[in-house]
């Protein structure tokens, strides 16, 4: 079945720094990856996304690359803010099933 | 419609007892997805259902799980003789055909003594 790693595990920023994300999926078929965010005791909720047609995608502070080749898709957080401390998790999508990383904690610090 | 809806939200049970959560997806949603989730892990996949068809169940599941869909609507999730490592939150989820999107509920947090 598909494995997603993800790193870090934690990750501390000052507030207006970039952070990075990093994840790897082993399974070539998948071709989905969403981004969700939870933040504590609340639900996971989909910041983002990127299909494998496509290599990279923005919104706003937020962007997705994917390299197929490698099977490695990031996520970029500019200008970081308070408000982006939580969880996110990757995830990879093939036939429907979704698959999660185990989850980084970012720290936006004031 | 709210959202994915899930009770009981909080369960505390004795080893070796049964329980029963129940999850109601957004209406026009097709797919409802079941999973666990415990501190700081991700969600781990357990099962998935397309309408009333469950389509794959996690073979880390052992035969004390069982879900069900009966008309494509709810979905319930029964975990029979429970055991303290069953302790976790249960995340259900749904999503339509055409964006893969999830859409959590809140879950169901199962403590067993």
């Amino acid at each position: 079945g598909e494995n997603v790693e993800q790193h870090p595990s934690t990750l501390s920023v000052q507030e207006g720094d970039s952070a990075v994300i990093k994840c790897t999926y082993s399974d070539s078929a998948s071709n989905y990856f969403p981004w969700y965010k939870q933040e504590l005791g609340k639900r996971p909720q989909l910041i983002i996304d990127i299909r494998s047609n496509v290599g990279e995608k923005k919104d706003q502070r937020i962007a997705v690359t994917l390299n197929k080749t490698a099977k490695h898709f990031s996520l970029h957080i500019t200008e970081t803010q308070p408000e982006d401390s939580a969880v996110y998790f990757c995830a990879a999508s093939k036939d429907q099933k979704v698959t999660f990383g185990i989850g980084t904690k970012l720290q936006v610090i004031p | 419609d709210t959202g994915v809806s899930q009770n009981p939200r909080h369960k505390i049970t004795k080893r070796g007892q049964n329980v029963t959560f129940r999850c109601d997806p957004i209406s026009e949603h097709n797919r409802l997805y079941w999973y666990r989730q415990t501190l700081g892990q991700g969600p781990e996949f357990l099962t998935y259902f397309q309408n009333e068809a469950q389509l794959e169940k996690s073979r880390l599941l052992s035969d004390r799980f069982s879900a069900e869909r009966p008309k494509g609507s709810f979905s319930t999730l029964e975990i029979q003789r429970t055991e303290q490592g069953d302790s976790a939150m249960y995340l259900c989820a749904s999503s339509d055909s055409n964006t893969g999107e999830l859409f959590f509920g809140e879950g169901s947090r199962l403590t067993v003594l």
